[in-house]
């Protein structure tokens, strides 16, 4: 199963673009690679997931390089409100368990 | 549409105890996954359930177990509880047949405090 190794702790001021990099060297062929939102006292929620190059969705962008070992959360223009714990992990799917990885803690400045 | 939830929200029990937490789906939804989240290790996977069948399986004692109803609600067990058992317990549910936490819709939680 593949790891993941992401920042423990970013900070950014408001209205700024947000890059979140996570490692994943062991990545499989069948893997995807999803990103979670989590709030304290909260399960997390689903953000974007995508299996190679671009994919953007209403509140984020990820970037995938060809060789997939690495990911990256985009989010635009953050609020006081994004500031949650981000879970990169990699989804194997079929019969076997999801990695959470240790997450990072982005703390946004007004 | 209501969301995935998680009874009871807290939860106090003494070691040795035994413990069940429920968890009903989104309507719909036939896969439910269980995690235990910790300080120190982070979000972990249990086990997860797809109409009434375990299909996939954690690292975790035989100590935790779980099953499924016919209706997709799920409920997990812990027998012989640890102090080291004290954790947020989420569970996940998801229409996804593949077992791939595609769009996985995440309960609140049961904190479980074990003294």
């Amino acid at each position: 199963l593949a790891k993941t190794t992401q920042p423990i702790s970013m900070d950014s001021y408001e209205g700024q673009e947000v890059n979140i990099t996570c490692s994943h060297n062991n990545i499989a062929t069948n893997d995807y690679i999803t990103w979670y939102q989590q709030f304290p006292s909260q399960g997390p929620r689903f953000i974007i997931q995508g299996y190679k190059t671009k994919v953007t969705n209403e509140v984020a962008s990820l970037f995938i390089p060809a060789d997939r070992k690495s990911s990256t959360l985009s989010l635009p223009r953050v609020s006081l409100s994004d500031t949650a714990v981000y879970y990169c992990l990699v989804d194997p799917g079929g019969y076997q368990k999801v990695t959470f990885g240790t997450g990072t803690k982005l703390q946004v400045i007004p | 549409k209501a969301g995935v939830t998680q009874t009871p929200r807290y939860l106090i029990k003494t070691r040795g105890q035994q413990v069940t937490l429920s968890c009903s789906p989104i309507s719909g939804h036939r896969s439910v996954s269980w995690y235990q989240q910790t300080p120190g290790q982070g979000l972990q996977f249990l086990f997860e359930y797809f109409s009434e069948t375990q299909r996939n399986k954690g690292n975790f004692p035989g100590r935790f177990s779980g099953r499924q109803f016919s209706n997709s609600r799920s409920e997990m067990n812990v027998s012989t509880l640890e102090l080291g058992d004290s954790a947020l317990y989420l569970c996940a549910s998801a229409t996804d047949q593949t077992g791939r936490l595609t769009e996985a819709f995440f309960g609140q939680g049961t904190r479980l405090t074990v003294v």
